[in-house]
Protein backbone atom coordinates (compact mmCIF):
# COMPACT_ATOMS: atom_id res chain seq x y z
CA UNK A 1 0.00 0.00 0.00
CA UNK A 2 0.66 3.58 -0.27
CA UNK A 3 3.12 5.29 2.35
CA UNK A 4 3.32 8.95 3.10
CA UNK A 5 6.12 10.62 5.05
CA UNK A 6 5.76 13.70 6.34
CA UNK A 7 8.51 16.48 8.11
CA UNK A 8 8.92 17.86 9.79
CA UNK A 9 7.02 17.08 12.81
CA UNK A 10 6.99 20.17 14.29
CA UNK A 11 7.53 23.53 13.01
CA UNK A 12 8.21 27.30 14.53
CA UNK A 13 8.40 30.38 12.37
CA UNK A 14 8.26 33.86 13.07
CA UNK A 15 5.01 35.85 12.18
CA UNK A 16 5.65 37.17 8.31
CA UNK A 17 8.35 35.03 7.78
CA UNK A 18 7.62 31.49 4.71
CA UNK A 19 6.78 27.88 6.31
CA UNK A 20 7.65 24.78 3.88
CA UNK A 21 6.40 21.47 4.65
CA UNK A 22 7.68 18.22 2.91
CA UNK A 23 6.07 14.91 2.04
CA UNK A 24 6.87 11.59 0.17
CA UNK A 25 5.24 9.19 -1.32
CA UNK A 26 5.90 5.60 -2.32
CA UNK A 27 3.78 4.33 -4.98
CA UNK A 28 4.47 5.92 -8.09
CA UNK A 29 0.71 5.54 -9.29
CA UNK A 30 -0.45 7.83 -6.63
CA UNK A 31 -2.21 10.67 -8.85
CA UNK A 32 -4.08 13.09 -6.17
CA UNK A 33 -1.92 14.75 -3.03
CA UNK A 34 -4.56 16.81 -1.30
CA UNK A 35 -3.13 19.17 2.33
CA UNK A 36 -5.83 19.33 5.08
CA UNK A 37 -5.62 21.61 7.89
CA UNK A 38 -6.90 20.71 11.24
CA UNK A 39 -6.94 23.68 14.07
CA UNK A 40 -7.41 22.77 17.75
CA UNK A 41 -10.43 20.52 18.46
CA UNK A 42 -11.85 20.63 14.72
CA UNK A 43 -12.02 18.55 11.95
CA UNK A 44 -9.67 18.39 9.26
CA UNK A 45 -10.02 20.77 6.06
CA UNK A 46 -8.56 20.65 2.80
CA UNK A 47 -6.73 24.15 1.96
CA UNK A 48 -5.26 23.01 -1.33
CA UNK A 49 -4.59 19.90 -3.52
CA UNK A 50 -2.37 19.04 -6.41
CA UNK A 51 -2.66 16.44 -9.35
CA UNK A 52 0.05 14.47 -10.79
CA UNK A 53 -0.64 16.05 -14.31
CA UNK A 54 0.47 19.86 -12.44
CA UNK A 55 4.03 20.37 -11.16
CA UNK A 56 2.80 23.82 -9.10
CA UNK A 57 -0.82 25.19 -7.79
CA UNK A 58 -0.97 28.21 -5.89
CA UNK A 59 -3.86 30.19 -3.88
CA UNK A 60 -3.33 33.37 -2.12
CA UNK A 61 -0.53 32.85 0.58
CA UNK A 62 -0.67 28.92 -0.16
CA UNK A 63 1.26 27.05 -2.57
CA UNK A 64 1.75 23.31 -3.66
CA UNK A 65 4.89 21.69 -5.88
CA UNK A 66 5.10 18.33 -6.89
CA UNK A 67 8.48 16.38 -8.14
CA UNK A 68 6.52 13.25 -9.74
CA UNK A 69 9.98 11.70 -10.46
CA UNK A 70 11.41 12.02 -6.95
CA UNK A 71 7.84 11.50 -5.73
CA UNK A 72 7.71 14.20 -3.27
CA UNK A 73 5.44 17.15 -3.01
CA UNK A 74 5.84 20.46 -0.65
CA UNK A 75 3.57 22.96 1.24
CA UNK A 76 4.48 26.37 1.54
CA UNK A 77 2.90 29.10 3.25
CA UNK A 78 4.08 32.89 2.75
CA UNK A 79 3.54 35.67 5.31
CA UNK A 80 2.21 33.51 7.75
CA UNK A 81 0.14 34.94 10.64
CA UNK A 82 -1.21 33.89 14.01
CA UNK A 83 -4.17 32.00 12.22
CA UNK A 84 -2.11 29.54 10.57
CA UNK A 85 -1.42 27.73 13.62
CA UNK A 86 -2.76 24.45 13.32
CA UNK A 87 -1.53 21.01 12.22
CA UNK A 88 -0.92 20.23 8.73
CA UNK A 89 -1.42 17.09 6.72
CA UNK A 90 -0.23 16.15 3.37
CA UNK A 91 -1.96 13.23 1.91
CA UNK A 92 -1.63 10.86 -1.28
CA UNK A 93 -4.39 8.66 -2.79
CA UNK A 94 -4.44 5.05 -2.44
CA UNK A 95 -3.87 3.72 -5.65
CA UNK A 96 -6.80 0.84 -7.06
CA UNK A 97 -9.84 -0.56 -5.24
CA UNK A 98 -12.15 2.32 -6.32
CA UNK A 99 -12.62 4.21 -3.58
CA UNK A 100 -10.22 6.92 -3.59
CA UNK A 101 -9.30 6.77 0.09
CA UNK A 102 -6.35 8.83 1.20
CA UNK A 103 -3.27 7.60 3.18
CA UNK A 104 -2.08 10.79 5.16
CA UNK A 105 1.22 11.75 6.37
CA UNK A 106 2.05 11.78 10.49
CA UNK A 107 1.24 15.66 10.67
CA UNK A 108 2.89 18.81 10.85
CA UNK A 109 2.38 20.76 13.92
CA UNK A 110 2.93 24.81 13.05
CA UNK A 111 3.30 27.22 15.68
CA UNK A 112 3.28 31.36 14.84
CA UNK A 113 5.55 32.92 17.14
CA UNK A 114 4.28 36.44 17.03
CA UNK B 1 -26.54 22.81 7.11
CA UNK B 2 -23.76 20.33 8.13
CA UNK B 3 -22.50 18.15 5.55
CA UNK B 4 -21.32 15.56 7.49
CA UNK B 5 -22.66 14.74 11.36
CA UNK B 6 -21.75 12.25 13.67
CA UNK B 7 -23.04 11.18 17.09
CA UNK B 8 -21.85 11.02 19.94
CA UNK B 9 -19.39 13.88 20.05
CA UNK B 10 -18.30 12.91 23.42
CA UNK B 11 -18.25 9.27 24.42
CA UNK B 12 -16.85 7.79 27.72
CA UNK B 13 -17.17 4.48 28.57
CA UNK B 14 -15.98 1.24 30.03
CA UNK B 15 -13.52 -1.09 29.30
CA UNK B 16 -15.26 -4.58 27.66
CA UNK B 17 -18.80 -2.49 26.89
CA UNK B 18 -19.90 -2.17 23.19
CA UNK B 19 -20.76 1.30 21.82
CA UNK B 20 -21.67 2.80 18.34
CA UNK B 21 -21.24 6.21 16.27
CA UNK B 22 -23.21 6.96 14.08
CA UNK B 23 -22.67 9.26 10.76
CA UNK B 24 -24.95 10.77 8.20
CA UNK B 25 -24.25 13.11 5.11
CA UNK B 26 -25.94 15.20 3.11
CA UNK B 27 -23.59 15.66 0.06
CA UNK B 28 -25.25 12.99 -2.06
CA UNK B 29 -21.58 10.99 -1.58
CA UNK B 30 -21.35 7.94 -2.52
CA UNK B 31 -18.30 6.85 -0.75
CA UNK B 32 -18.00 7.53 3.15
CA UNK B 33 -15.17 6.29 5.48
CA UNK B 34 -14.01 6.03 9.01
CA UNK B 35 -10.52 7.67 9.91
CA UNK B 36 -8.96 6.99 13.55
CA UNK B 37 -6.84 9.85 14.99
CA UNK B 38 -5.13 8.60 17.72
CA UNK B 39 -3.43 11.16 20.46
CA UNK B 40 0.14 11.44 17.82
CA UNK B 41 -2.32 13.06 15.76
CA UNK B 42 -2.02 10.18 13.05
CA UNK B 43 -4.70 10.05 11.00
CA UNK B 44 -5.44 6.36 9.55
CA UNK B 45 -8.47 5.01 7.76
CA UNK B 46 -10.68 1.99 9.05
CA UNK B 47 -13.42 1.31 6.40
CA UNK B 48 -14.21 2.88 2.81
CA UNK B 49 -18.14 1.87 2.15
CA UNK B 50 -19.12 2.60 -1.54
CA UNK B 51 -22.62 2.30 -2.52
CA UNK B 52 -22.85 0.18 0.44
CA UNK B 53 -20.13 -2.59 -0.34
CA UNK B 54 -16.96 -1.95 1.83
CA UNK B 55 -14.03 -1.02 -0.42
CA UNK B 56 -10.94 -0.96 2.30
CA UNK B 57 -10.62 -2.74 5.24
CA UNK B 58 -7.00 -2.18 6.61
CA UNK B 59 -5.62 -3.91 9.46
CA UNK B 60 -8.81 -3.18 11.94
CA UNK B 61 -10.22 -5.53 14.96
CA UNK B 62 -13.04 -7.34 13.91
CA UNK B 63 -14.61 -5.81 17.14
CA UNK B 64 -14.73 -2.81 14.55
CA UNK B 65 -17.47 -3.13 12.34
CA UNK B 66 -19.44 -0.61 10.16
CA UNK B 67 -22.94 -0.38 9.16
CA UNK B 68 -24.11 1.30 6.27
CA UNK B 69 -28.03 1.52 6.00
CA UNK B 70 -28.74 3.12 2.83
CA UNK B 71 -25.53 5.60 0.95
CA UNK B 72 -26.13 8.62 3.23
CA UNK B 73 -24.86 6.87 6.44
CA UNK B 74 -22.27 4.69 7.83
CA UNK B 75 -22.20 3.70 11.10
CA UNK B 76 -19.67 2.53 13.34
CA UNK B 77 -20.31 -0.16 16.00
CA UNK B 78 -17.35 -1.90 18.28
CA UNK B 79 -17.62 -4.59 20.36
CA UNK B 80 -15.92 -5.06 23.86
CA UNK B 81 -13.60 -1.65 23.80
CA UNK B 82 -10.29 -1.82 24.83
CA UNK B 83 -7.90 0.98 26.14
CA UNK B 84 -6.32 1.41 23.21
CA UNK B 85 -9.56 1.79 21.50
CA UNK B 86 -9.15 5.59 22.88
CA UNK B 87 -9.16 7.91 20.45
CA UNK B 88 -10.83 10.58 17.93
CA UNK B 89 -13.25 9.14 15.18
CA UNK B 90 -13.79 11.47 12.25
CA UNK B 91 -16.40 9.79 9.73
CA UNK B 92 -16.03 11.37 6.10
CA UNK B 93 -17.13 11.21 2.79
CA UNK B 94 -15.79 11.31 -0.80
CA UNK B 95 -16.78 14.08 -3.49
CA UNK B 96 -15.71 11.81 -6.21
CA UNK B 97 -15.36 14.81 -8.75
CA UNK B 98 -12.87 16.73 -6.83
CA UNK B 99 -11.36 13.83 -4.55
CA UNK B 100 -11.96 16.09 -1.58
CA UNK B 101 -12.78 14.34 1.97
CA UNK B 102 -15.57 16.11 3.95
CA UNK B 103 -14.82 15.25 7.52
CA UNK B 104 -17.79 15.01 10.55
CA UNK B 105 -16.36 16.83 13.61
CA UNK B 106 -15.04 14.03 15.24
CA UNK B 107 -16.38 11.10 18.00
CA UNK B 108 -13.55 11.65 21.10
CA UNK B 109 -14.09 7.98 22.61
CA UNK B 110 -12.54 7.50 25.80
CA UNK B 111 -12.02 4.09 27.26
CA UNK B 112 -11.88 3.69 31.04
Amino acid sequence: GENVEQHPSTLSVQEGDSAVIKCTYSDSASNYFPWYKQELGKRPQLIIDIRSNVGEKKDQRIAVTLNKTAKHFSLHITETQPEDSAVYFCAASIPGGGADGLTFGKGTHLIIQP
Amino acid sequence: DTAVSQTPKYLVTQMGNDKSIKCEQNLGHDTMYWYKQDSKKFLKIMFSYNNKELIINETVPNRFSPKSPDKAHLNLHINSLELGDSAVYFCASNARVTGELFFGEGSRLTVL
